[in-house]
């Protein structure tokens, strides 16, 4: 069974830490990695995809693949409360574009 | 770029009626959709993929019977829960993928409350 495992939380960091958020999948076929943002209530907003092994930023979010371990990362720089969501992690299906995700990890912003 | 909307935002029905729900990509023309279901506190399951012109493909475990699923054009996609039952209260989002907003990723819709009472 492919599985995508992400640590649920809560993750509680104060403001203006950095927040490093972990997932690890098991389909060694998967391509392509998106992190993903959920707010209660909400439907997931898209905050970073990455394909290739290495670092990849964007303002203060930097996501991180390493395809030898199946492991990818999210460090949220600066954090701020408006931050505090959930985020879920998602990997794509070897020969598809369905995607298998992680349950998901609560973070706390604290101010 | 690459915005889907959803309608309606949330409906309640009496149990036995059947709801439409519509995915709309905005700006881009979307030629896989995704329908998810979320139950509080739990992540994503996916209920099917479609395509444009096609029929869907559902994922074990869902009944095609009851989750119509249309998508009958690169912009639109139709999910109705037939006979609903207050065990179909969950929250229905949509995603798209295609031309112009990137053929693997994945833009989800706000999404649909549905209580079925």
């Amino acid at each position: 069974q492919k599985e995508v495992e992400q640590n649920s939380g809560p993750l509680s960091v104060p403001e203006g830490a950095i927040a490093s958020l972990n997932c690890t999948y098991s389909d060694r076929g998967s391509q392509s990695f998106f992190w993903y943002r959920q707010y209660s209530g909400k439907s997931p907003e898209l905050i970073m995809s990455i394909y290739s092994n290495g670092d990849k930023e964007d303002g203060r979010f930097t996501a991180q693949l390493n395809k030898a371990s199946q492991y990818v990362s999210l460090l949220i720089r600066d954090s701020q409360p408006s931050d505090s969501a959930t985020y879920l992690c998602a990997a794509d299906t070897s020969g598809t574009y369905k995607y298998i995700f992680g349950t998901g990890t609560r973070l706390k912003v604290l101010a | 770029g690459a915005v889907v909307s959803q309608h309606p935002s949330w409906v309640i029905c009496k149990s036995g009626t059947s709801v439409k729900i519509e995915c709309r990509s905005l700006d881009f023309q979307a030629t896989t959709m995704f329908w998810y279901r979320q139950f509080p506190k739990q992540s994503l399951m996916l209920m099917a993929t479609s395509n444009e012109g096609s029929k869907a493909t559902y994922e074990q475990g869902v009944e095609k019977d009851k989750f119509l699923i249309n998508h009958a054009s690169l912009t639109l996609s139709t999910l109705t829960v037939t006979s609903a039952h207050p065990e179909d209260s969950s929250f229905y989002i949509c995603s798209a993928s295609g031309l112009g907003g990137g053929a693997d990723t994945q833009y989800f819709g706000p999404g649909t409350r549905l209580t079925v009472l």
